[in-house]
């Protein structure tokens, strides 16, 4: 069964700190994404990665960044978190195998910044 | 351009009624992807089904059912005897310019009353 995991489920930080979000995928997969989810706004791509060390923007990259050092890891950076950042945040992969790209999805991590 | 449009935010409908939700889409390309995903309130996306644009079968799965048409862009889904186990958020998704990316609908909420 393919499996991607996110560290924490739920997750308070104050305004300023800086937040880890981590996600591991267990299927080879090369590509993986961050979006963020919204009430009214759907699901929106923050970043993605289609290669260790290899990253792209999506469509909303400002005040994020990301890391991919092995594989199967995807992190998800708030340098300085603000409270317009609370959101539900979903990571995902996808394999480059075949040709529609569909993707899977983690649990999510529901970011609440105060 | 939204590139994918669900008009119907939030939908109710009593147990064992039948709810259609539509999906209309925009690409100019001839190879596409099409998709479905179910958000139950744990939050995680579940996959439902995969379309590519070559192929315009109707698909069912069990009371789940697919009406895709290119000639309207639409891609349509519904829920047949509804149970309150269907209750989740639906979003449909794109994937076309042999990218990694999905461009995703807004998403449907669906309620389904006892």
């Amino acid at each position: 069964d393919v499996k991607v995991t996110q560290s924490s489920r739920y997750l308070v930080k104050r305004t300023g700190e800086k937040v880890f979000l981590e996600c591991v995928q267990d299927m080879d997969h090369e590509n993986m994404f961050w979006y963020r989810q919204d009430p009214g706004l759907g699901l929106r791509l923050i970043y993605f990665s289609y290669d260790v060390k290899m990253k792209e923007k999506g469509d909303i990259p400002e005040g994020y960044s990301v890391s991919r050092e092995k594989k199967e890891r995807f992190s998800l950076i708030l340098e300085s978190a603000s409270t317009n950042q609370t959101s539900m945040y979903l990571c995902a992969s996808s394999s480059v195998a075949g040709v529609s790209y569909e993707q899977y999805f983690g649990p999510g991590t529901r970011l609440t910044v105060t | 351009a939204q590139k994918v449009t669900q008009a119907q935010t939030e939908i109710s409908v009593v147990e064992k009624e039948d709810v259609t939700l539509d999906c209309v889409y925009e690409t100019r390309d001839t190879t596409y992807y099409l998709f479905w995903y179910k958000q139950p309130p744990s939050g995680e996306l579940v996959f439902l089904i995969r379309r590519n644009s070559f192929d315009e079968q109707n698909e069912i799965s069990g009371r789940y059912s697919w009406n895709f048409q290119k000639s309207t862009s639409s891609f349509n889904f519904t829920i047949t005897a509804s149970q309150v186990v269907d209750s989740a958020v639906y979003f449909c998704a794109l994937s076309d310019k042999g990218n990694n990316r999905l461009a995703f609908g807004k998403g449907n909420q669906v309620v389904v009353i006892p």
